[in-house]
């Protein structure tokens, strides 16, 4: 089946410092989707992409989904302590019923 | 609008011991999910339903079974537990209409000792 690799798998941040986390599969995709996941919850959609090129924001997150369709980066700028936790990249399957999903990102933010 | 709602949040069972997992939507999505979620690890699709009456295994459904009889209620059954079941249960729901972004539940923590 389709596979998304994230990178990298886990990063340590001092708060206010800029994050870019990465998408890519072998595959094409036509919808991208960003999810984070707080401590102890469930994934909450962040960011949806829904054509190549796009680039799309919600507050100090920004995402782009890539040219070739094979990739997607997420950035957020001058972090603070509550965007700890697990950033998830998603994309539909092609049998279009369900979502493959990314291995996640572990981000710590330090105070 | 409740969302995704799991019920238990928390559970310890025996090896052996039977129990369900409850999910129950109250978007009118057709989609639902049951995936878990080791320590520090990502999420594994158990199994899914694309409408009522309809269910498919995912990457992992040994150990498990599921039902769908109504659109809302898709609940995930555990006949004999073992300590490798041991996980965070994350049931979702989505519909087409949102390029299948998933509305995810609370989780429940489940422990087999």
């Amino acid at each position: 089946g389709q596979q998304l690799n994230q990178s990298p798998q886990s990063m340590f941040i001092q708060e206010g410092e800029d994050v870019s986390m990465n998408c890519t599969s072998s595959s094409i995709f036509n919808t991208w989707l960003w999810y984070k996941q707080d401590p102890g919850e469930g994934p909450v959609l962040l960011i949806a992409l829904y054509k190549a090129g796009e680039l799309t924001s919600n507050g100090r997150l920004t995402a782009q989904f890539g040219i070739t369709r094979k990739d997607s980066f997420l950035n957020i700028s001058a972090s603070i302590p509550s965007d700890v936790g697990i950033y998830f990249c998603a994309g539909p399957e092609t049998s279009g019923s369900r979502l493959t999903f990314g291995e996640g990102t572990q981000l710590t933010v330090n105070p | 609008n409740a969302g995704v709602t799991q019920t238990p949040k928390f559970r310890i069972l025996k090896i052996g011991q039977s129990m369900t997992l409850q999910c129950t939507q109250d978007m009118n999505h057709n989609y639902m999910y049951w995936y878990r979620q080791d320590p520090g690890m990502g999420l594994k699709l158990i199994y899914y339903s694309v409408g009522a009456g309809i269910t498919d295994k995912g990457e992992v459904p040994n150990g498990y079974n599921v039902s769908r009889s109504t659109t809302e209620d898709f609940p995930l059954r555990l006949e004999l537990a073992a300590p490798s079941q041991t996980s965070v249960y994350f049931c979702a729901s989505s519909s087409r209409d949102r390029g299948f972004g998933y509305t995810f539940g609370s989780g429940t923590r489940l422990t087999v000792v």
